[in-house]
């Protein structure tokens, strides 16, 4: 499993596009991206998920470069309601170690 | 789709006593479920894969006697925690395998568990 490292913390304010990077050097050639978001006492919701160059959804988008050792989720225009936690997951085997997390906090 | 409904959602127990959590997935089956365990402000800790039909896979340090895991029905994964004591107080979490997403997983809401 790869160890992923994301920045502990992170505080932004309405309207600003976010952008988390998560490191992940030892990722290995069948193992996907996937990013998923915890707001508290709730379990953690999927965002988003890829593999390589650039993934976009109706939520986020997910960047990832030619070597696939990082990856940036990028939320737009982030509101109050966006402040949670995001944790980065890679992995192709059937369970996830989550790491720390980026609390991320939106400020009015 | 790929719902995972957990039940209860928060439950508050005497010490001693043993609490039951239950985990089903509603609109597909689930071979595997995983359990995890979360103190306030820390990450999300795997305890151990449910496997339907089988003994459950425990992480290491965590003790399979305290946390029986039950895995009785493709639907259906439960945890119970026998001889609760105020440390084993916590957010519990339990995960299968999202069929929409390749290696993607979809979470319960989470049981709150104190036990006083």
């Amino acid at each position: 499993l790869a160890k992923t490292t994301q920045p502990i913390s992170m505080d932004s304010y309405e309207g600003q596009e976010v952008n988390i990077t998560c490191s992940h050097n030892n990722i290995a050639t069948n193992d996907y991206i996937t990013w998923y978001q915890q707001f508290p006492s709730q379990g953690p919701r999927f965002i988003i998920q890829g593999y390589k160059t650039k993934v976009t959804n109706e939520v986020a988008s997910l960047f990832i470069p030619a070597d696939r050792k990082s990856s940036t989720l990028s939320l737009p225009r982030v509101s109050l309601s966006d402040t949670a936690v995001y944790y980065c997951l890679v992995g192709d085997v059937d369970k996830y170690i989550f790491g720390t997390g980026t609390r991320l906090k939106v400020l009015a | 789709g790929a719902v995972v409904s957990q039940h209860p959602s928060w439950v508050i127990c005497k010490s001693g006593t043993s609490v039951k959590i239950e985990c089903r997935s509603l609109d597909f089956q689930a071979t595997t479920m995983f359990w995890y365990r979360q103190f306030p402000k820390q990450s999300l800790m795997l305890m151990a894969t449910s496997n339907e039909g089988s003994k459950a896979t425990y992480e290491q340090g965590v003790e399979k006697d305290k946390f029986l895991i039950n895995h009785a029905s493709l639907t259906l994964s439960t945890l119970t925690v026998t001889s609760a004591h105020p440390e084993d107080s916590s957010f519990y979490i339990c995960s299968a395998r999202d069929p929409r997403v390749t290696y993607g997983y979809t979470f319960g809401s989470g049981t709150r568990l104190t036990v006083v």
